[in-house]
């Protein structure tokens, strides 16, 4: 696609259950990024993959959360039973190599409300 | 741990004026910086970067320059206009591994009043 996609837009749930947040990144794009945006604050770092290395999970909050990427492009972000704290706009970003000079292309996000 | 800090917002300007936003950061080794912005309903992209020490960024009138003596990367702009309102975010990659993990600060809001 044109350029990194995530769904849902929005999703509101019950506290103590479980989402999916899918994030489809640009075609050929070897890096991957979770972020989190909470109202009022800056953009915290969750989750990297680069290509087939491990992921760097040291953002990751809680065990609650967790992400994989499948086949090296498509990712999902699950949250486990959420908490009313899980609510921010989760955004993802793609990048070309993964080089630390490197432009980071984001998404709309996904705008989590934990009920 | 590295960290960027941006001055707190909402800063509102007049069209035309002149804008600082200032940025500081603590980092190990040699980081580059960068600058993303969100326009309203849109998502965050890249405005300028830069990559080493005294190296100046630029891009739709904004100017940052890598400082190290003062470990600052301010973003400025001669004459804003109302299109300019936006969310600012300063950012930095390490500069001890080859990542383009990006350390954010909380982003600095401007209003822009014609």
């Amino acid at each position: 696609g044109a350029g990194v996609s995530q769904s849902p837009s929005n999703k509101v749930t019950e506290k103590g259950k479980d989402v999916e947040l899918r994030c489809d990144p640009i075609s050929g794009h070897t890096a991957l990024y979770w972020y989190r945006q909470s109202l009022g604050q800056g953009l915290e770092f969750l989750i990297y993959f680069q290509g087939n290395s491990a992921p760097d999970k040291s953002g990751l909050p809680s065990d609650r959360f967790s992400a994989e990427r499948t086949g090296g492009s498509v990712s999902t972000l699950t949250i486990q039973r959420t908490q009313q704290e899980d609510s921010a706009v989760y955004l993802c970003a793609s990048s070309l190599g993964g080089q630390r000079v490197e432009k980071l292309f984001f998404g709309s996000g996904t705008q989590l409300s934990v009920l | 741990g590295n960290s960027v800090t941006q001055m707190e917002g909402p800063v509102t300007l007049s069209e035309e004026a002149f804008l600082t936003i200032n940025c500081t950061y603590t980092a190990t080794g040699y980081p580059s910086l960068f600058w993303y912005v969100q326009y309203p309903g849109e998502g965050l992209q890249l405005l300028l970067k830069a990559t080493k020490a005294d190296d100046k960024g630029s891009n739709k009138g904004f100017e940052a320059t890598y400082r190290k003596e003062t470990t600052s990367f301010h973003l400025e702009k001669g004459s804003v206009q109302v299109s300019d309102s936006a969310v600012y975010f300063c950012a930095l990659s390490e500069g001890s591994s080859n990542t383009g993990k990006l350390i954010f600060g909380q982003g600095t809001t401007l209003q822009v009043k014609p």
